[in-house]
This record gives C-alpha cells, sequence and structure tokens, in this order.
C-alpha cells in the first residue's frame, strides 16, 4: 500500500515568516496526527485528527500554528509567524483507527529550518 | 503525566555482541508499549509491539510493570541494526503515542 506522503521535504523560511505543510495519510485512514520533533528529541504530538474532527490539540500553540483536515483525508499544518524556535522536523503520521494495538505509519517529514 | 525515557542517546556496540536498549515509563495505568525504528534516510516505523510477544529481526522485548521498564533486546548484533530507537507509549484507546527521546545505535563491524 501506498505510504504516507508529506510535502515538501524540506523548507526554509526567516523567522516571523509563514509556512505550510502537507500531508495525504494512507487511504482509509481514519485518523490522522501531527508531531513535531525537535533536533535530539522523540516525536511531539501537536494534533491528532479522526476524520476531520479534532480529538487533541492540547499541546498545539494556537496563537502561531493552526492545522485543518478538510473533508478527512489530507491535512495542512500552517506556522505563522515561525519562530526561531520551530526548527524541527515535522512528522504526519495516521492509523486506521483509534483504539488500543493500532499501528500509526509515519510520513518522511519536512524539515523545517528557521533562520 | 505519562513519560518515556530512555536513559541512553548512543549505543555502540561489536557485532556479534548482545545489545540492549533500555526504556522505562511512568503512568500508573496497563498501557501498550511500543518499540519503533529509524533507519538512515528512512521514515520512522514500528518495530515491535508488546502485546504481540513477538521477536522481529531478532528483537524481543519483555513489559516489565513492577520495575515499569520495557527494555528491547537482541542477542548477537548485526551492522543493520543500527538506527534511532524510540520506545514509545499508548495508554489508552484515544490517544496518541509518546516517544522517549531515542536512542542511536551503533554496530561496529
Amino acid at each position: 500500500e501506498a505510504g504516507v506522503a508529506q510535502s515538501p521535504r524540506y523548507k526554509i523560511i526567516e523567522k516571523r515568516q509563514s509556512v505550510a505543510f502537507w500531508c495525504n495519510p494512507i487511504s482509509g485512514h481514519a485518523t490522522l496526527y501531527w508531531y513535531q520533533q525537535i533536533l535530539g528529541q522523540g516525536p511531539k504530538l501537536l494534533i491528532q485528527f479522526q476524520n476531520n474532527g479534532v480529538v487533541d490539540d492540547s499541546q498545539l500553540p494556537k496563537d502561531r500554528f493552526s492545522a485543518e483536515r478538510l473533508k478527512g483525508v489530507d491535512s495542512t499544518l500552517k506556522i505563522q509567524p515561525a519562530k526561531l524556535e520551530d526548527s524541527a522536523v515535522y512528522l504526519c503520521a495516521s492509523s486506521s483507527h483509534i483504539g488500543m494495538n493500532t499501528e500509526a505509519f509515519f510520513g518522511q517529514g519536512t524539515r523545517l529550518t528557521v533562520v | 503525566a505519562q513519560r518515556v525515557t530512555q536513559p541512553e542517546k548512543l549505543l555502540s556496540v561489536f557485532k556479534g555482541a548482545p545489545v540492549e536498549l533500555k526504556c522505562n515509563y511512568s503512568y500508573s495505568g496497563s498501557p501498550e508499549l511500543f518499540w519503533y525504528v529509524q533507519y538512515s534516510r528512512q521514515r520512522l516505523q514500528l518495530l515491535l509491539r508488546h502485546i504481540s510477544r513477538e521477536s522481529i529481526k531478532g528483537f524481543t522485548a519483555d513489559l516489565n510493570k513492577g520495575e515499569t521498564s520495557f527494555h528491547l533486546k537482541k542477542p548477537f548484533a548485526q551492522e543493520e541494526d543500527s538506527a534511532m530507537y524510540y520506545c514509545a507509549l499508548l495508554h489508552s484507546g484515544n490517544t496518541p503515542l509518546v516517544f522517549g527521546k531515542g536512542t542511536r545505535l551503533s554496530v561496529i563491524a
């Protein structure tokens, strides 16, 4: 099966600029996650969607980050305005459903550098 | 709050030597534990989960609730095992994975 697709792979922007990332999950996967992975750390959840509804966005910095999943398929994550500390790899993952014993499938990630 | 601790950032072993990647967690309930692996230039992928009690690529992990540990073990390391390994916890059905900081395993020929 095709994997989780993300674009772009790399992005370099200046601080205070805006940036958007796109994710296409595995076909039929109802649950979609955005994780932020800062260098030297493990992935940290930003937001979790179930179909087109938000399940958990408690760790999303809502003053600058936003995410949507229109029609319950593709998703976009936006940062506006970006700060230096937003430099990280942004990972999208999907799973067939929410529940125990559910495997999450990850995309290649988007590496963001804010200068 | 749930927490996953991987005490070693880097672990170097010789080919053929035993490997143990440590993982401890803090959660009072009955979590589900996973090991994810990321090989060079590849995406993060599931290696194994405790509920399956399986051996994948020679790796095993046993959940020890008394010690709140889920260490990953392999009796004889191979060069292709070199990668980043992340321990992760799922504490209920509608919550996301919580990851540790990861351990980089380097197997030396």
